[in-house]
């Protein structure tokens, strides 16, 4: 099956510094999806990306789908971006999404 | 718009008791899927229904797990016996047709479960 890989695993950050997700997988993809996980554990929706360029707010995402990577980019840090990052893909015709690891990212004041 | 429903957000419960997990999906979504995150496999997904009928469930763990979706508004992930190996965060989400392919998956908030 698919294989999704998220890097860095752990990123600690000043609030306002900028950061730079990514998240590389092994076929072509229909869906992908980056996801961030709040301390509270909900998933929240971030982009549906499975090609192109998207932003919303401080956050924006571009997916190279012929070169099979996704990057996720934020800027200006706030202590409120802390959390786990998911990227999550399908493809195949399957629906069911693969999720990565997730990036742990915490952002200081 | 309402997003998916699920409850309860935390059930705690003794070994060998039933457990019913309830989930609500967005109206007019026909794909409905449960995930399962552990801090050994991350997240993963369990069984999807479309148009209220399982499709894949071959990430179930055991017959110890079952799920139901008797209409379009419910769905339902049963676990007995419960084990102690079965406390997870489990998620619901939910998605449009068009076949399915290619559309973003919406989650609930999740059930917490914990098995003493």
């Amino acid at each position: 099956g698919i294989q999704v890989e998220q890097s860095p695993p752990d990123l600690i950050l000043q609030e306002g510094a900028n950061s730079t997700l990514r998240c590389n997988f092994s076929d072509s993809v229909n869906n992908l999806q980056w996801f961030h996980q709040n301390p509270w554990g909900q998933l929240i929706n971030l982009f549906y990306i499975p090609s192109g360029t998207k932003q919303n707010g401080r956050l924006s995402a571009t997916t190279v789908a012929t070169e099979r990577y996704s990057l996720l980019y934020i800027s200006s840090s706030q202590t409120t971006d802390s959390g786990v990052y998911f990227c999550a893909v399908s493809s195949g015709g399957y629906n069911k999404l693969i999720f990565g690891a997730g990036t742990r990212l915490a952002v200081h004041p | 718009d309402a997003g998916v429903i699920q409850s309860p957000r935390h059930e705690v419960t003794e070994m060998g008791q039933e457990v019913t997990l309830r989930c609500k999906p967005i109206s007019g979504h026909d794909y409905l899927f449960w995930y399962r995150q552990t801090m050994m496999r991350g997240l993963e997904l369990l069984i999807y229904f479309n148009n209220n009928v399982p499709i894949d469930d071959s990430g179930m763990p055991e017959d110890r797990f079952s799920a139901k979706m008797p209409n379009a508004s419910f769905s339902t992930l049963k676990i007995q016996p419960s084990e102690p190996r079965d406390s997870a965060v489990y998620f619901c989400a939910s998605s449009l047709g068009s076949g399915g392919l290619g559309q973003p998956q919406h989650f609930g908030d999740g059930t917490r479960l914990s098995i003493l």
